[in-house]
């Protein structure tokens, strides 16, 4: 059965650095692989997705993954964190990106500093 | 798009009641989806449906909860005789089935059992 792990329980960052959320994965075969994320009292929403074809995928708000097959990893990357991207971020895997073949990760909470 | 609407927001119950949560989909998604999400974990699937069948149960869970999707439009959880452990939020979702479906989450239900 696949897993997800999410090594960073919470992460704080500036207004204006960067940002790299970590994501690994276990599963025997290349899955699909997103990140969602949710922000207080708001549904999940989707950032990106990975199925197959180019490694770095570009999502909303800025946000980019790539995929390392060689690392079981798809890392979240924004190049300038705002504010507003404060919130609850988290990866998932699965065969299908639905049912209970779809995992998805703990978590990293994300706190932005003014 | 008026977004998946679920009521209600907030459940405070006695071990023991039963109680029943409703998710109304984006109207013309034929998926539809449950889960459960406690405090510093991912979202946990428990069941969906495609129109008014249900294709797939978590093996995780109990004989207690039940869902239905009577017309294939909005959907009920119940949950018989609660425990304390059933505290979490319960997230739905809907989806057109179309093999790399995006999912669009509610802002889901918080279900605290006394």
């Amino acid at each position: 059965a696949q897993s997800v792990t999410q090594p960073d329980i919470h992460i704080t960052v500036s207004e204006g650095a960067s940002l790299e959320l970590r994501c690994n994965y276990s599963y025997g075969a290349t899955p699909y692989l997103f990140w969602y994320v949710q922000s207080p009292g708001q549904g999940l929403q989707l950032l990106l997705k990975y199925f197959s074809g180019d490694t770095l995928v570009q999502g909303i708000k800025g946000f980019e993954a790539e995929f390392k097959r060689s690392q079981s990893s798809f890392n979240l990357r924004k190049p300038s964190v705002h504010w507003s991207d404060a919130a609850e971020y988290f990866c998932a895997v699965g065969t299908r990106n639905y049912g209970q073949n779809f995992v998805f990760g703990p978590g990293t909470r994300l706190s932005v500093l003014p | 798009d008026t977004g998946v609407s679920q009521d209600p927001r907030h459940k405070i119950t006695k071990r023991g009641q039963n109680v029943t949560f409703r998710c109304d989909p984006i109207s013309e998604h034929n998926r539809l989806y449950w889960y459960r999400q406690t405090l510093g974990q991912g979202p946990e699937f428990l069941t969906y449906f495609q129109n008014e069948a249900q294709l797939e149960k978590s093996r995780l869970l109990s004989d207690r909860f039940s869902a239905e999707r009577p017309k294939g439009s909005f959907s009920t959880l119940e949950i018989q005789r609660t425990e304390q452990g059933d505290s979490a939020m319960y997230l739905c979702a809907s989806s057109l089935a179309t093999g790399t479906e995006k999912l669009f989450f509610g802002s889901g239900t918080q279900l605290s059992v006394l």
